[in-house]
């Protein structure tokens, strides 16, 4: 079936200790995003690609990075993870299929949640 | 900037009551969804409005998109344990063709 994978689906890290979360994703969608989600909120919007093109949003901290090797693949890299970084953090795609489409609904994973101690 | 409120925040009712969720907009919708997230998951699609006054039925889900598509309701008939989560509503935003702007969610819990 098609899908949106990400591992590990629980992390656990240190203060400071660089983590990098993966998604891959077999919907051969030219869009991925990543999301931080905390505690039955909305997901909030940390970037995305439209295929090779990087997008990320004006308020997304610089501790976060990401990189998208392949069409399948997506990383979030956290340089230095501090308290207030542990959340659930969700990977979705989405088809851009034109302009007029007024549907774009995006595919998410079954997310990854981070601890950090 | 459009802004998407949700009401209510938190519900819990026993199964096999009734229930209606909402979701209104600043500005008037591109395309309206619903998604549902399960605990600890992420968010699937249940439904896309379109057209003002559209109506759409998913088993025991009745989604309504207003006239004026500013605002959606999301009806549950006998509801069931298995519909715990957290219901969502986003739109497309105003100036993209792909990125959605996210309602803040109502968390419902159904006990048994």
């Amino acid at each position: 079936d098609a899908m949106v994978i990400q591992n590990p689906r629980y992390q656990v890290t240190q203060f400071g200790k660089p983590v990098t979360l993966s998604c891959s994703q077999t919907l051969n969608h030219n869009v991925m995003y990543w999301y931080q989600q905390k505690s039955s909120q909305a997901p909030k919007l940390l970037f995305h690609y439209y295929d090779k093109d990087f997008n990320n949003e004006a308020d997304t901290p610089d501790n976060f990075q990401s990189r998208r090797p392949n069409t399948s693949f997506c990383f979030l890299d956290i340089r230095s993870p501090g308290l207030g970084d542990a959340a659930m953090y969700l990977c979705a795609t989405s088809r851009h299929t034109g302009p007029t489409s007024p549907y774009n609904e995006q595919f998410f994973g079954p997310g990854t949640r981070l601890t950090v101690l | 900037t459009q802004l998407l409120e949700q009401s209510p925040q938190f519900l819990s009712i026993q199964e096999g009551e009734n229930l209606t969720v909402y979701c209104n907009s600043s500005s008037v919708f591109s395309s309206l969804q619903w998604y549902r997230q399960e605990p600890g998951e992420g968010p699937v699609l249940l439904v896309t409005v379109v057209t003002g006054g559209e109506v759409k039925k998913l088993k025991r889900l009745t989604f309504q998109f207003g006239d004026a598509r500013k605002d959606s309701s999301l009806h549950i008939t006998a509801a069931q344990p298995g519909d715990t989560g957290l219901y969502l509503c986003a739109d497309r935003l105003a100036d993209s063709n792909y990125q959605l702007i996210w309602g803040a969610g109502t968390k419902l819990i159904i006990k048994p």
